[in-house]
């Protein structure tokens, strides 16, 4: 089993759409979760970090970390076809700088 | 400035040469990482520098031999590379804190093929 599972799609929504993108993980240690959105062929762009459980919220994003389920999700409201990327989610725990990242999920969001 | 550079951006290389990849920040972050990415992959860890001192390897080959000559600069040396070690390659930062956690920012990437 993989420590941190993430669907990679492809995942394609019509613009204006809500989606919604979740990955789960089974090491209860982890404590930063993070979400990345990565264009083809560029790096990897912080989206959101949060630390613990809870909601955060930033412009058209928000991240949810459930801790109990060991579970969290990236949504994004209003969709744009700019939105078209791969979105990573990594998470990490306390003390270490290893990331663990899930494989991805490749959104389309069609005009 | 929350920006992450890297140089070149695309590099073509034959099994004999060698060559190096450079990254700089100027955050005042004092870990930097490493990345190897293939196609439709996530990113992988190679090296972690921690205070310009290697923290983690990633049970690397010896054919790629990483360098921190300061708190902003990291470097990635290449030699004698295979075609399979044709990928984009991550350099990131984050900022050390004792409570941990690894909000990294990443730069661009180099493009390498080896041919």
């Amino acid at each position: 089993q993989k420590e941190v599972e993430q669907d990679p799609g492809p995942l394609s929504v019509p613009e204006g759409a809500i989606v919604s993108l979740n990955c789960t993980y089974s090491n209860s240690a982890f404590q930063y979760f993070m979400w990345y959105r990565q264009y083809s062929r560029k790096g990897p762009e912080l989206l959101m970090y949060t630390y613990s459980s809870g909601n955060k919220e930033d412009g058209r994003f928000t991240a949810q970390v459930d801790k109990s389920s060991k579970y969290i999700s990236l949504f994004i409201r209003d969709s744009q076809p700019s939105d078209s990327a791969t979105y990573l989610c990594a998470m990490s725990r306390a003390g270490g700088f290893k990331t663990i990242f899930g494989a991805g999920t490749r959104l389309f969001v069609k005009a | 400035d929350t920006e992450v550079t890297q140089t070149p951006k695309h590099l073509v290389m034959g099994m004999t040469n060698k060559k190096s990849l450079k990254c700089e920040q100027h955050m005042g972050h004092r870990a930097m990482y490493w990345y190897k990415q293939k196609a439709k992959k996530p990113p992988e860890l190679m090296f972690v520098y921690s205070y310009e001192k290697l923290s983690i390897n990633e049970s690397v080959p010896s054919r790629f031999s990483p360098e921190c000559p300061n708190s902003s600069l990291l470097n990635l040396h290449l030699h004698a590379l295979q075609p399979e070690d044709s990928a984009l390659y991550l350099c990131a930062s984050s900022q050390e804190t004792l409570a941990g956690g690894s909000e990294q920012f990443f730069g661009p990437g180099t493009r390498l093929t080896v041919l």
